[in-house]
């Protein structure tokens, strides 16, 4: 149980275009989504919190018009990465926290997308 | 602000061999610890982890972790390490006064020689 998919594993993109990576929750209903970024060799970076319903909370230092992020249902977050440049080339990783888990449960993550822009 | 370190970048072990793996985490009050593991290319799949009680605790494919409040340390061990085991390894912690946000460490490469 507790699956998290994400959608698609790599993409390759050109400059200036925008793409978008689908996170799903396949056997759970999640309230609660994160965001994160891994460059190589690096850990993971919180890059925002999205919640179902509502706007996502953005870390400091992201731009919340680049990394578009929706949460429209309680099984799929959306970030789309917009007019994408080439450092944006990263390792995006999603995690999610099921519906009334307490606040201590653990997180589920998905598979990561491997992002290049060029 | 909550903050973890993983001191060890990449540790090199042999198959069959123990292996231990630090974490040291900075908080003011009791947080809640993590060990994930990643593959390349993959997401992280959570190892164990620890809220409260028994300061050692037992995860999957072998592992253990034992909480040092004295050390702010929670660091994982395996008696006997398997050449899957080759992987990066990230602590985290969280906390409830930080909004149930996950803080990760550096991550440490275990490199699993024959």
């Amino acid at each position: 149980g507790a699956v998290v998919s994400q959608h698609p594993s790599w993409v390759i993109c050109k400059s200036g275009t925008s793409v978008k990576i689908e996170c799903r929750s396949l056997d759970f209903q999640a309230t609660t989504m994160f965001w994160y970024r891994q460059f190589p060799k690096q850990s993971l970076m919180l890059m925002a919190t999205s919640n179902e319903g509502s706007k996502a909370t953005y870390e400091q230092g992201v731009e919340k018009d680049k990394f578009l992020i929706n949460h429209a249902s309680l099984t799929l977050s959306t970030l789309t990465v917009t007019s994408a440049h080439p450092e944006d080339s990263s390792f995006y990783i999603c995690s999610a926290r099921g519906q009334g888990a307490s606040y201590n449960s653990p997180l589920h993550f998905g598979n990561g997308t491997r992002l290049t822009v060029t | 602000a909550q903050s973890v370190t993983q001191p060890d970048i990449h540790i090199t072990v042999s198959e069959g061999a123990s292996l231990e793996l630090r974490c040291n985490y900075s908080y003011g009050a009791t947080p809640y610890l993590f060990w994930y593991v990643q593959s390349p290319g993959q997401g992280l799949q959570l190892l164990l982890k620890y809220f409260s009680g028994d300061t050692l605790v037992q995860g999957i494919k072998g592992f253990e972790a034992e909480f040092k409040r004295s050390q702010s340390s929670f660091n994982l061990r395996k008696p006997s390490v398997h050449w899957s085991d080759a992987a990066e390894y990230f602590c985290a912690v969280g906390a409830r006064a930080a909004g149930n946000k996950l803080t990760f460490g550096g991550g440490t490469r275990v490199l699993v020689k024959p």
